[in-house]
């Protein structure tokens, strides 16, 4: 019963494959965020959907497209793969309080583009 | 825009002392404030938050964090360390409202480890 689930958890590919990564939540949550974390650790916000509707797009190269087909699932498609995508993604969901209420994470899709 | 920086990016402590990670933020709005855990490989484990109630907050396995504005700090803290306290531990700040609304902004992260 996890609460929010990526698949796969692991991923290997080579240079210019294209590639999706998908989240699921079954926590009610209308809120679903892609997160980055970097070879450092670093995390950063990719994506946000609210209620299938884009809220944020950071400055995120446009190789990679989200697609939330409903509230309880948010798709990363990823093309033409470079090495710089290699890192770990993480999905998380929210209710539309976020700050408030919190948020869950998935347990990361660890992408290697060799 | 709002901001995070922890002190340290290597904490190391005895099994048994106090164990202190620092947390300093930026934001023009009021913040919430997160401390987040993260053990090898896997996802990221809320350990507290702070919401504008209490500005003592109280998590989960012994850790608290105090939010103090006039020093823009939340700091983490927990009486007595435990082995299977070493992780990765990240601070993070969120708004309510703005076109950053629900956005969690990460510190770089401070790699705890607990000597015996």
């Amino acid at each position: 019963d996890t609460a929010v689930s990526q698949t796969p958890k692991y991923l290997v590919t080579q240079m210019g494959n294209d590639k999706s990564i998908k989240c699921e939540q079954n926590l009610g949550h209308d809120t679903m965020y892609w997160y980055k974390q970097d070879s450092k650790k670093f995390l950063k916000i990719m994506f946000s959907y609210n209620n299938k509707e884009l809220i944020i797009n950071e400055t995120v190269p446009n190789r990679f497209s989200p697609k939330s087909p409903d509230k309880a699932h948010l798709n990363l498609h990823i093309n033409s793969l470079e090495l710089g995508d290699s890192a770990v993604y993480f999905c998380a969901s929210s209710l539309t309080g976020g700050p408030l209420i919190g948020y869950t994470f998935g347990s990361g899709t660890r992408l290697t583009v060799v | 825009a709002q901001s995070v920086t922890q002190l340290g990016s290597h904490v190391s402590v005895s099994e048994g002392a106090l164990v202190l990670l620092r947390c300093n933020y930026s934001s023009s709005v009021p913040p919430y404030l997160f401390w987040y855990v993260q053990y090898p490989n896997q996802g990221l484990q809320l350990l507290l938050k702070y919401t504008s109630a209490a500005t003592l907050v109280k998590g989960i396995n012994g850790f608290e964090a105090e939010f103090k504005k006039s020093e823009t700090s939340f700091h983490l803290t927990k009486p007595s360390a435990h082995m299977s306290d070493a992780a990765e531990y990240f601070c993070a700040v969120s708004v309510a409202g703005g076109t950053s609304y629900g956005k969690l902004t990460f510190g770089q992260g401070t790699i705890l480890t607990v000597h015996p």
